[in-house]
């Protein structure tokens, strides 16, 4: 167990609808990553915030945003759904900022959309 | 850009033989750190090992041992006398002090450990 959580495990919702992931990290840990794990475009990274600042983006679309609420916990929403929007979504977290931080992962939440 | 390439894309091996993963790595970054994470089949990524480019000591945990070599940039990964529960997809990931913290994994490697 990483310590990292995420609600919900599995989720299935129809082309055009809106969702709203949930990741708490480990405790203390202050930086949130995003990832998206697909079969074909593999683990690709989304976004990352640090004590409630975005720091970074990655290859996250428009319809695609996140937020870190003051408890550290962060949500990920995924508006307008399509099918190819299907893919287990990775929440992992890090003590700090820098690159050599190990990041721990959730257990993902799958996507599956119909 | 980085880029971090896993050519393997399936091995199948018989329990207790050793099975070596390739990982290679391009990376623009003086500094970078490069990761082994394991996803069995039940979902999770669990992390394995960092190493930091300026260490190039191979590293050995059990049954796990770790080749790092900057001059070809891999960073290998050696399981000893494999078992039926090291059956799983591997991921070898980077990330970089000037690129972003981010890791960029490779395509992963599924081991299947067949007793």
């Amino acid at each position: 167990d990483s310590g990292v959580t995420q609600t919900p495990k599995h989720l299935i919702t129809a082309t055009g609808q809106r969702v709203t992931l949930r990741c708490s990290p480990r405790s203390g840990d202050l930086s949130v990553y995003w990832y998206q794990q697909s079969l074909d475009q593999g683990l690709q990274f989304l976004i990352q915030y640090y004590n409630g600042e975005e720091r970074a983006k990655g290859n996250i679309l428009e319809r695609f945003s996140a937020q870190q609420f003051p408890d550290l916990h962060s949500e990920l929403n995924l508006s307008s759904l399509e099918l190819g929007d299907s893919a287990l979504y990775f929440c992992a977290s890090s003590g700090g900022d820098r690159a050599y931080n190990e990041q721990f992962f959730g257990p993902g939440t799958r996507l599956t959309v119909l | 850009a980085q880029k971090v390439t896993q050519a393997q894309t399936e091995i199948s091996v018989v329990e207790k033989e050793d099975v070596t993963l390739d990982c290679v790595y391009e990376t623009r970054d003086t500094t970078y750190y490069l990761f082994w994470y394991k996803q069995p089949p039940s979902g999770e990524l669990v992390f394995l090992i960092r190493r930091n480019s300026f260490d190039e000591q191979n590293e050995i945990s059990g049954r796990y041992s770790w080749n790092f070599q900057k001059s070809t940039s891999s960073f290998n990964f050696t399981i000893t006398a494999s078992q039926v529960v090291d059956s799983a997809v591997y991921f070898c990931a980077l990330s970089g002090n000037n690129a972003g913290n981010m890791l960029t994994f490779g395509g992963g490697t599924r081991l299947m450990v067949k007793p």
